[in-house]
């Protein structure tokens, strides 16, 4: 239990569907972030959020679109996603960007 | 930030300690350097880190050398529950922007009994 949770841990979806994937805070920490992990690929990060301001957005297509409606809270929506997008997707946080990051168990996701 | 050098893999006897080596030759005073590994289908979990000075916590101890070229994770009595990939990370903690956390490919480290 990292206090960072994650729902669903499992997601399959079609290309048409939109579906979005939550992600919340117990560690009462100010900085949240999307990450996303592709078979035998690092980590990429794709969003920062600090402070409920998005600060990063690593080049990431318009299919996926962030939401923080509070420090606690982060949501990916997905729309019209590929088949390449299926992944694992992680969310994390921070006390503030300097800090330690701490992930949550992250969201299988497979588009069909 | 700057770019880190791992093995690939490394095996290591159950009960025994498992040195896991990191290369960040181009480190910079400022940047910081992290573990965390990753068992297999789970989030990434932070172990240590350090700057200049070793550290030491309930998982692992984390060596830098004096030069700050180069770092070694020690866990000192390893698990079968220790098998997973480690990565070694060098940032700079930034204060206005993204945290850069850049993971490379790693070192997966497997526990045999």
């Amino acid at each position: 239990e990292t206090g960072v949770t994650q729902t669903p841990r499992h997601l399959v979806m079609g290309m048409t569907n939109k579906k979005s994937l939550k992600c919340e805070q117990h560690l009462g920490h100010n900085a949240m972030y999307w990450y996303k992990q592709s078979a035998k690929k690092p980590l990429e990060l794709m969003f920062v959020y600090s402070l409920e301001e998005r600060v990063e957005n690593n080049s990431v297509p318009s299919r996926f679109s962030p939401e923080c409606p509070n420090s606690s809270h982060l949501f990916l929506h997905l729309h019209t996603l590929q088949p390449e997008d299926s992944a694992l997707y992680l969310c994390a946080s921070s006390q503030d960007p300097r800090n330690t990051i701490y992930f949550g168990e992250g969201s299988w996701l497979t588009v069909v | 930030d700057a770019k880190t050098t791992q093995p690939t893999s490394m095996d290591c006897a159950e009960g025994r300690a498992a040195n896991l080596p990191c290369n960040h030759s181009t480190i910079s005073g400022n940047e910081y350097v992290y573990w965390y590994r990753q068992i297999h289908s789970q989030g990434p979990q932070y172990i240590i880190h350090g700057l200049k000075n070793n550290e030491t916590n309930e998982m692992a101890s984390l060596i830098i050398t004096e030069d700050r070229k180069s770092s070694t994770l020690i866990l000192p009595h390893a698990t079968l529950r220790d098998t997973a990939v480690y990565y070694c990370i060098v940032r700079v903690a930034r204060n206005n922007a993204g945290n850069m956390l850049t993971f490379g490919g790693g070192t997966r480290l497997m526990v045999k009994p």
